[in-house]
């Protein structure tokens, strides 16, 4: 069975910093690109950014509005995700939500974690 | 970036009725295209993928056309499980843009 366990949210200030992890099992996490989205509360779904996998040489895409702030990486030897999240802003405010790109399925996403709640308040 | 409009932003059906959402893109996408299904408080579930393949188990009143630019998801003799939040979402180019969501209600 698939799971994807994100942490590390919370409540941070405005310009602080947070790293979220999403720990994944029960796939070839290697084999995978994956992906962050964002929803802030009450929102819509919003695509936050991706991570290749090693054959593509683990290159990443970004939103325009977390790019220079976030950086997306990840672990293959311990199958985890990471969301380092700089110079956050309140706008930032969100469920965080790792999401398994299954390109089998057109790379659309076969699996999401529960999400981490980050709040950017003062 | 690719925008992708949804419509309508809500509905109100009722149990039985059959609905139609459309997610219109900015520009042409193939069939670039997903439809994913959100409950309060629970993570996306996907429902369609490549705009007209049904995920397993998921079932078979739900149903994706269209290639391009207008795509639409329809369910058919909609069920009390159904009323939830769906949104399409286009991966044909990046940023990877979502629909606005629709809310079905029940009428």
């Amino acid at each position: 069975e698939v799971q994807l366990v994100e942490a590390g949210g919370g409540l941070v200030q405005p310009g602080g910093s947070l790293r979220l992890s999403c720990a994944a099992s029960g796939f070839t996490f290697s084999d995978h690109y994956m992906d962050w989205v964002r929803q802030a509360p009450g929102k819509g779904l919003e695509w936050v950014g991706r991570i290749r996998n090693k054959a593509n040489r683990y290159t990443t895409e970004y939103a325009a509005s977390v790019k220079g702030r976030f950086t997306i990486s990840r672990d293959d030897s311990k199958n985890s995700l990471y969301l380092q999240m700089n110079s956050l802003e309140t706008e930032d405010t969100a469920v965080f939500y790792c999401a398994r790109v299954e390109s089998t399925r057109g790379y659309t996403y076969g699996d999401w974690g529960q999400g981490t709640l980050v709040t950017v308040s003062s | 970036d690719i925008q992708m409009t949804q419509s309508p932003s809500s509905l109100s059906a009722s149990v039985g009725d059959r609905v139609t959402i459309t997610c219109r893109a900015s520009q042409g996408i193939r069939n670039d295209l997903g439809w994913y299904q959100q409950k309060p408080g629970k993570a996306p579930k996907r429902l369609i993928y490549a705009a007209s393949s049904l995920q397993s188990g998921v079932p078979s009143r739900f149903s994706g056309s269209g290639s391009g630019t207008e795509f639409t998801l329809t369910i058919n003799s909609l069920q009390p499980e159904d009323f939830a939040t769906y949104y399409c979402l286009q991966h044909n180019s990046y940023p990877l843009t979502f629909g606005q969501g629709t809310k079905l209600v029940i009428k």
